[in-house]
């Protein structure tokens, strides 16, 4: 059972448009979510967050939009750049009973940003 | 800046031998995390921790265990490798326990079993 799920598995787009990276989730209880980057044989990097309680984050060129009706977020790259092509997972956490919480990520999705 | 070493970038490791992975975090965060990302299937959890010699299984804890004996090491251990053990292991670490906090990953340990 997928909780989180990245549809696209890759996505190409022309140096200095915009990428739209997406994501759904199931689970009304998530209340945070996060976008990360990973280059090969690296460990993800934290981009971006929002919390359940906006549907707005921005931070340079990237923006991160949460519509909690739909269940979805998205990740937006404006300008895009080569340096951006990498796989993108989003990720989202809820509390679990033990009080606890967890991340569950996305399968991922490999940006490449040609020039 | 936020720091989550760990200590094998690459391991080849026989069918049957025991693996420790290890990872340190320096940011004196309660939480850390061991994760294994597969192509297709994302990032899945394994175990986490979030005290010292406190743990909880995670989605796949079948064949690994972890131990944290101080609150910056976390360590996995695979008490009997698989070739389907074969994967990229990842420690992440976070503060308090809320919502709201960024997790912080190491770069990763490449694990071939034989």
């Amino acid at each position: 059972d997928q909780q989180v799920k990245q549809n696209s598995p890759s996505l190409s787009v022309q140096e200095g448009r915009i990428s739209i990276l997406n994501c759904d989730y199931t689970n009304s209880m998530f209340d945070y979510f996060l976008w990360y980057k990973k280059y090969p044989a690296e460990g993800p990097t934290f981009l971006i967050s929002i919390s359940s309680i906006k549907d707005k984050n921005e931070d340079g060129r990237f923006t991160v939009f949460l519509n909690k009706s739909a269940k979805h977020l998205s990740l937006h790259i404006v300008p895009s750049q080569p340096g951006d092509s990498a796989v993108y997972f989003c990720a989202a956490s809820a509390r679990k009973a033990s009080g606890t919480y967890k991340y569950i990520f996305g399968t991922g999705t490999r940006l490449k940003v040609l020039a | 800046d936020v720091k989550v070493t760990q200590s094998s970038r690459y391991l080849v490791k026989r069918t049957g031998e025991k693996v420790f992975l290890e990872c340190v975090q320096d940011m004196d965060h309660e939480n850390m995390f061991w994760y294994r990302q597969d192509p297709g299937l994302g990032l899945r959890l394994i175990y986490f921790s979030y005290d010292v010699k406190m743990k909880e299984k995670g989605d796949i804890p079948e064949g690994y265990s972890v131990s944290r004996e101080k609150k910056e090491r976390f360590s996995l251990i695979l008490e009997s490798a698989s070739t389907n053990q074969t994967s990229m292991y990842l420690c992440a670490s976070s503060a308090s326990l809320s919502s709201g906090n960024t997790i912080y990953f190491g770069e990763g340990s490449w694990l071939t079993v034989v």
